[in-house]
């Protein structure tokens, strides 16, 4: 089966950097996603990766260790509105075709 | 460009009705997902259509049904609804590309309350 794991809740300061790390378990890997959601909205794609390393844009960057089964998204420079919750999903190939499992989210709060 | 639309916004069922929630997705986008998001949990992968086809589903009854129509729009069933049925549940579109590095487009979703 699949299992992906990531923290409940995180706080850091604005001005901050933050790291969320996302720990997944499945076979028939097909990439990697991040995703932020604000309360009451849906969630937006914020990155993808599929090989090793970093993929940085912008404040942002996603880092991939697929022989480890993990990320993390980095956050730099942190603003009030990236107060939301982070999304790590993963994109596996099954006897269904592919399907994107969501973590349950790490919710992040920004203090001034 | 308009974004993946879904409607109705809210939706009011008693326990036993069905209930039809519908999406379009962005134009050019082949493939739909359905995802539900229970109140504080992680979105549980529902449903995933292309090119008309349902291609693979999650772990949920088959009470939970939908298609794909020509225009690539979708519906989505849930019959003899329960109570923790209650939940919001999200459309998304993306490129029907295997292995794309395309993240999925979501709509705003339906929140559906069963009484």
């Amino acid at each position: 089966g699949q299992n992906i794991d990531q923290p409940t809740e995180m706080t850091a300061t604005e001005g901050a950097i933050v790291q969320i790390n996302c720990t997944y378990q499945t076979s028939g890997f097909n990439g990697l996603f991040w995703y932020q959601q604000h309360a009451g909205e849906a969630p937006t794609f914020l990155s993808y990766n599929v090989l090793d390393g970093l993929e940085e844009k912008g404040r942002f960057s996603s880092f991939l260790s697929r022989s480890k089964g993990y990320s993390y998204l980095l956050l730099k420079e942190l603003q009030m509105k990236d107060s939301a919750s982070y999304l790590c999903a993963v994109r596996s190939s099954d006897t269904g075709g592919f399907k994107t499992i969501f973590g349950a989210g790490t919710r992040l709060f920004v203090k001034a | 460009e308009a974004g993946v639309t879904q409607s109705p916004t809210h939706l009011i069922k008693t326990r036993g009705q069905q209930a039809t929630l519908r999406c379009s997705p962005i134009s050019g986008h082949t493939s739909v997902y359905w995802y539900q998001q229970a109140l504080g949990l992680g979105l549980q992968f529902l449903l995933w259509y292309d090119e008309g086809e349902e291609r693979n589903r999650g772990n949920f009854p088959p009470r939970f049904s939908g298609r794909q129509f020509p225009n690539y729009s979708s519906e989505l069933n849930v019959n003899a609804l329960e109570l923790e049925d209650s939940a919001l549940y999200l459309c998304a579109s993306s490129l029907g590309l295997t292995g794309s590095s395309y993240g999925y487009t979501f709509g705003s979703g339906t929140r559906l309350t069963v009484v």
